[in-house]
């Protein structure tokens, strides 16, 4: 069974430029969830997804950031413009339940802001 | 609000040590606790989760226990080996607000062979 899938791996660009990570979580995985880690520390919620909707976007920075998951499978994480200080990894996890499930990860996006 | 600590931030020993992690948090009202393994410029991957009805889990080397009421978890590796040197994270899911997870900053773990 294919686990969490993100793409790219890597992503350097210029500050102020808009960048896109995608997610394409374990099948039948119904919660999607957005992380941001920054080197030395844990990973920190940005947004939760249940099929299709956002339940938990509290630590979302809307003004640059947004994020989709059309029909409920893969997800979207877009950063418009970056910063300097976006620069980390982003990682996709998902589980089969929000509430009783195991979080399993993908390898993550890491992004360097110039 | 959820506080996870893990100390120390570093550890080394060298091959064939049985060695503790410590995770710490500060609200025992949770669901589940669930431990990780990341390797540098990887993801995290899953090595057990503990139901907070549970005391322990345990898969080979890796014992896992969970004392809610004093907010403790522990990750006991046996024998240990220089393939166990990674970033161990522990990650503790509240049973309320919508199940959120809160991590750890994680025990940077290097055996010496």
């Amino acid at each position: 069974e294919a686990g969490v899938v993100q793409s790219p791996r890597y992503k350097i660009i210029e500050k102020k430029q808009p960048v896109a990570f995608w997610c394409n979580p374990i099948s039948g995985h119904n919660t999607l969830y957005w992380y941001r880690q920054n080197l030395g520390q844990g990973p920190e919620l940005l947004i939760r997804y249940e099929n299709e909707e956002a339940v938990d976007d509290s630590q979302l920075p809307k003004d640059r950031f947004s994020a989709e998951r059309l029909k409920g499978v893969d997800s979207t994480l877009k950063i418009q413009p970056a910063e300097l200080g976006d620069s980390a990894v982003y990682l996709c996890a998902s589980s089969l339940a929000a509430n009783t499930g195991e979080l399993f990860f993908g390898e993550g996006s890491r992004l360097t802001v110039l | 609000k959820q506080e996870v600590t893990q100390i120390p931030a570093a550890l080394s020993v060298p091959e064939g040590e049985n060695l503790v992690l410590n995770c710490s948090f500060t609200d025992s009202a949770i669901y589940n606790l669930q431990w990780f393994r990341q390797d540098p410029g990887k993801g995290l991957t899953s090595l057990l989760l503990i139901q907070s009805s549970q005391r322990e889990q345990t898969s080979g080397r890796l014992n896992a226990s969970l004392d809610k009421s004093s907010g403790r978890s522990t990750l006991y590796i046996a024998a240990s080996q220089p393939g166990d040197s990674a970033t161990y994270l522990c990650a503790v899911r509240q049973d309320t607000n919508a199940g959120k997870s809160t991590f750890g900053d994680g025990t940077t773990l290097t055996v010496k062979p």
